[in-house]
């Protein structure tokens, strides 16, 4: 099983240019994430989502945009990077019908914007 | 600032030796989950224990949660080089989605 895919797994960018980053897992779960993690630092959530259609702030939604069109995707988008959001970006998912939920993730897209 | 803080920031010993390492949390939570994470590499999950568990062990890992004080710690007995990677705790909150944050990590190495 594939699980938590995540693409790229690089990217340079400039600053001011826009992308998209893609999320996609396979385990029919219902809430899908988007960390960055910074060096020597946490997880720090971004936004998350509890199913299709549906997508809530994180810690640090500002300069960010999900979209969450189906129950397997989960996309990530920067308008106009900046080289504050340098950083590891994670992607995980879960299932939380119950209080027992373990979440599974990427391996992470790895961005600089220079 | 992040939900959960762990201490020590870093952590070394040899190996055979116990490590533990501590998470502290300011709100309420559905359940608390510890991950390792390898050098540059994605975050696995270890153990969750819930809010109305007290103590749980799988393997060499044992997990305390004192909801009252608002930490949990994580024990590695018998620790291995291979343990070396950083650890981080993540609160949980059940609100539709489980929203999942993370404290800032424990790096620990373990010395042969």
């Amino acid at each position: 099983n594939a699980g938590v895919t995540q693409t790229p797994k690089f990217q340079v960018l400039k600053t001011g240019q826009s992308m998209t980053l893609q999320c996609a897992q396979d385990m029919n779960h219902n809430s899908m994430y988007w960390y960055r993690q910074d060096p020597g630092m946490g997880l720090r959530l971004i936004y998350y989502s509890a199913s299709e259609g549906t997508t809530d702030k994180g810690e640090v939604p500002n300069g960010y945009n999900v979209s969450r069109l189906n129950k397997r995707e989960f996309s990530l988008r920067l308008e106009s990077a900046a080289p504050s959001q340098t950083s590891v970006y994670f992607c995980a998912s879960s299932e939380s019908r119950d209080s027992r939920t373990e979440a599974f993730f990427g391996q992470g897209t790895r961005l600089t914007v220079v | 600032s992040q939900q959960g803080e762990e201490d020590p920031q870093a952590l070394s010993i040899q190996e055979g030796e116990n490590a533990t390492m501590n998470c502290s949390y300011k709100t309420s939570i559905n359940n608390l989950q510890w991950y390792r994470q390898n050098s540059g590499r994605g975050l696995v999950h270890l153990i969750l224990i819930r809010s109305n568990e007290r103590e749980k062990h799988s393997g060499r890992l044992r997990v305390t949660l004192d909801t009252s004080k608002k930490s949990s710690s994580l024990l590695i007995t018998a620790s291995r080089a291979a343990d070396t990677a950083s650890y981080f705790c993540a609160t949980a909150i059940i609100q539709g989605a489980q929203k999942l944050v993370f404290g800032q990590g424990t790096r620990l190495t373990i010395n042969p």
